[in-house]
């Protein structure tokens, strides 16, 4: 089966550097997702790792080393909207298309 | 381009009855999936449609839950003498073959007393 493991909580203050973990356990990986959700909405798609490396967008970077079954999620330059849970998610070849996410990381910026 | 539009957006029943929802994808999306997601919890997988197909359902999918996408464009999802443990946001997501984005609606948060 599949599995996924990210820390339940972290905090930090506006304008710092949080990186959220997040390794998993599957069968035949096809990539690594992160999603944004804030309380009461949607879930959002931040990024998308197939390969290794480290992958940039605005704020937000992803890094994906596929030997270690392990991703992070790094937000720089904290911004008190950023207050969200982010979920990683993967594809495998049990699951097909559909997304297998973890439990989620609540992350609490405070100014 | 409007979103992911899901119907109702909340729903209270006593157990025992049937409910439906109701999922509109964005219109040029191919693919459509159902999440289920509690409190504290990641979205979990119900079931996935390509057009009209239903090609993928979770073994989370009891028999008293069916899905439906009969032209290939809106969903539906019943689910059949509701118990308390089906009390959940119900999310539907759209995407089109080849790309990773799923897109979410806002969901239809379930209360069953």
């Amino acid at each position: 089966g599949q599995s996924l493991e990210q820390p339940s909580e972290v905090t930090a203050v506006e304008g710092a550097i949080v990186q959220i973990n997040c390794t998993y356990q599957t069968s035949g990986f096809y990539g690594l997702s992160w999603y944004q959700q804030h309380d009461g909405g949607a879930p959002t798609f931040l990024s998308y790792n197939a390969l290794d490396g480290l992958e940039e967008t605005g704020r937000f970077s992803s890094f994906l080393s596929r030997s270690d079954s392990y991703g992070y999620l790094l937000l720089q330059e904290l911004q008190m909207k950023d207050s969200a849970s982010y979920f990683c998610a993967v594809r495998d070849r049990q699951a097909g298309t559909a997304l297998i996410f973890g439990k989620g990381t609540t992350l609490s910026v405070s100014s | 381009d409007t979103g992911v539009s899901q119907n109702p957006r909340h729903k209270i029943t006593k157990r025992g009855q049937n409910v439906t929802f109701r999922c509109d994808p964005i219109s040029e999306h191919n693919r459509l999936y159902w999440y289920r997601q509690t409190l504290g919890q990641g979205p979990e997988f119900l079931t996935y449609f390509q057009n009209e197909a239903q090609l993928e359902k979770s073994r989370l999918l009891s028999d008293r839950f069916s899905a439906e996408r009969p032209k290939g464009s809106f969903s539906t999802l019943e689910i059949q003498r509701t118990e308390q443990g089906d009390s959940a946001m119900y999310l539907c997501a759209s995407t089109t073959s080849g790309q990773e984005t799923q897109y979410f609606g806002p969901g239809t948060r379930l209360l069953v007393l």
